[in-house]
């Protein structure tokens, strides 16, 4: 399967401990997206990389979340003091920008990680 | 602000019948629309995806209707199967902008039910 991958699928933890999730892009995709997903809402963006430069951050990623993308390839997104509202899908998507800065526009999204937190 | 609207939020459909979306967006500057189909457990997957310079896309029994003027789009999915059954997102970016990046923005969702 050459698609996006996340790991864990699922993680549950007691408020308060911190947790890290694993994002697996397509692998010739420069470009990662980190998104939130809360029951019946769309999913909301929180950060982006190119390559591994983390370009943009949303007002919604607290300084509780860190994100990386070390060697440009996999992802990890860290919540530390984890908090009840932080129980979400947390989705990995990934994109290919070529170097004229076109996007093919189509973002490939990961089964995600569903976390809950007690 | 919620700069994508999408209506219904669930719909329930018969087999064979026609389901319709509908989405309205506030930013002019978006210039890229795609929806997406989700299933339970699982990430959007893309479904189809238009740009403002055509008014209508069709792909097999998806299309998507776009009106400049009033800023909204709509989803029609013709000859609606049990298997349609999943949460659609309507969405909007920019395809160019002086980041060099797109962020999705997404509506609430619509659970669309189709029964036998």
């Amino acid at each position: 399967d050459t698609g996006v991958s996340q790991d864990p699928r699922h993680k549950i933890t007691k408020r308060g401990q911190n947790v890290t999730f694993r994002c697996d892009p397509i692998s010739e995709h420069n470009r990662l997206y980190w998104y939130r997903q809360t029951l019946g809402q769309g999913p909301e963006f929180l950060t982006y990389f190119q390559n591994e430069a983390q370009l943009e951050k949303s007002r919604l990623l607290s300084d509780r979340f860190s994100a990386e993308r070390p060697k440009g390839s996999f992802s990890t997104l860290e919540i530390q003091r984890t908090e009840q509202g932080d129980s979400a899908m947390y989705l990995c998507a990934s994109s290919l920008a070529h170097l004229t800065g076109e996007v093919t526009d189509t973002q490939y999204f990961g089964p995600g990680t569903r976390l809950t937190v007690l | 602000q919620q700069q994508v609207k999408q209506s219904p939020q669930s719909l329930i459909v018969q087999k064979g019948g026609i389901s319709i979306i509908n989405c309205a967006y506030e930013n002019t500057a978006f210039d890229y629309f795609p929806w997406y189909q989700q299933f339970p457990g699982k990430g959007p997957a893309l479904l189809i995806a238009i740009r403002p310079d055509v008014s209508e896309k069709k792909e097999g029994r998806f299309t998507i209707s776009f009106n400049k003027s009033a800023k909204q789009f709509s989803l029609h999915i013709m000859d609606s199967q049990p298997g349609d059954s999943a949460t659609y997102f309507c969405a909007a970016s920019r395809d160019k902008n002086s980041g060099g990046y797109q962020k999705v923005t997404f509506g609430i969702g619509t659970k669309l039910q189709v029964i036998p």
